[in-house]
């Protein structure tokens, strides 16, 4: 089993819309939780962090699901330019562990 | 201004050859790491280092060889003994060297290609 799974997509929305997907976890003494953006051939970039309590940034909401094993993030109001694969990542020790990643793409 | 560098953005490998890929971060962070990424699949550790002098094996080791001779840079060597070295290459540096609650940053990545 893989350490971090995500449903690969692609997720075709149009703009305005709302789009969620989930990320799921093996290891339950995972401590630390983030998505990270990444666009074509191109390096990752951080998207936010994932606190227990849930988060917003704006447009974007993210959850931790501790007992389920599984983050979230959900985009409202969809942008042309939230087009991207959305990473998945999870620490343990010094371990940064990343999922395959989820394609968004955005039609006008 | 800060940042990490990857270079060259594009490198080509005759089979059999030694390829040095490198990456140099002027933002005083303590840890470094090397992934590779194939098409379709997440990022894979290589190799990782949380001081100057010291490194770690990550999952996919075979093959490569770093140093960590200055806090600055943190070389990855792919040797001839990676059977499929043809992948995107990223280097990332983060200030904890735990790697915990804290972002890493990404250099733009080196793209190597086997001949």
């Amino acid at each position: 089993r893989k350490e971090v799974e995500q449903d690969p997509g692609p997720f075709n929305v149009p703009e305005g819309a709302t789009v969620a997907f989930n990320c799921t976890y093996s290891n339950s003494a995972s401590q630390s939780f983030f998505w990270y953006r990444q666009d074509c051939r191109k390096e990752p970039k951080l998207l936010m962090s994932v606190y227990s309590s849930g988060n917003e940034d704006g447009r974007f909401t993210a959850q931790l699901n501790r007992a389920s094993q599984y983050i979230s993030l959900l985009i409202r109001d969809s942008k042309l330019s939230d087009s991207a694969t959305y990473l998945c990542v999870v620490t343990y020790d010094y371990k940064l562990s990343f999922g395959a990643g989820t394609t968004v793409t955005v039609r006008a | 201004d800060g940042g990490i560098t990857q270079s060259p953005k594009y490198l080509f490998r005759k089979e059999g050859q030694n390829v040095t890929l490198s990456c140099e971060q002027n933002l005083n962070h303590d840890a470094m790491y090397w992934y590779r990424q194939d098409p379709g699949q997440g990022l894979r550790l290589i190799y990782y280092s949380q001081i100057v002098n010291d490194f770690q094996k990550g999952d996919i080791a075979e093959g490569y060889s770093v140093s960590r001779e200055k806090k600055e840079s943190f070389p990855l060597t792919v040797t001839s003994a990676q059977k499929n070295p043809t992948a995107f290459y990223l280097c990332a540096s983060s200030i904890d060297p735990e790697g915990l609650n804290t972002e890493a940053f990404f250099g733009q990545g080196t793209r190597l290609t086997v001949v």
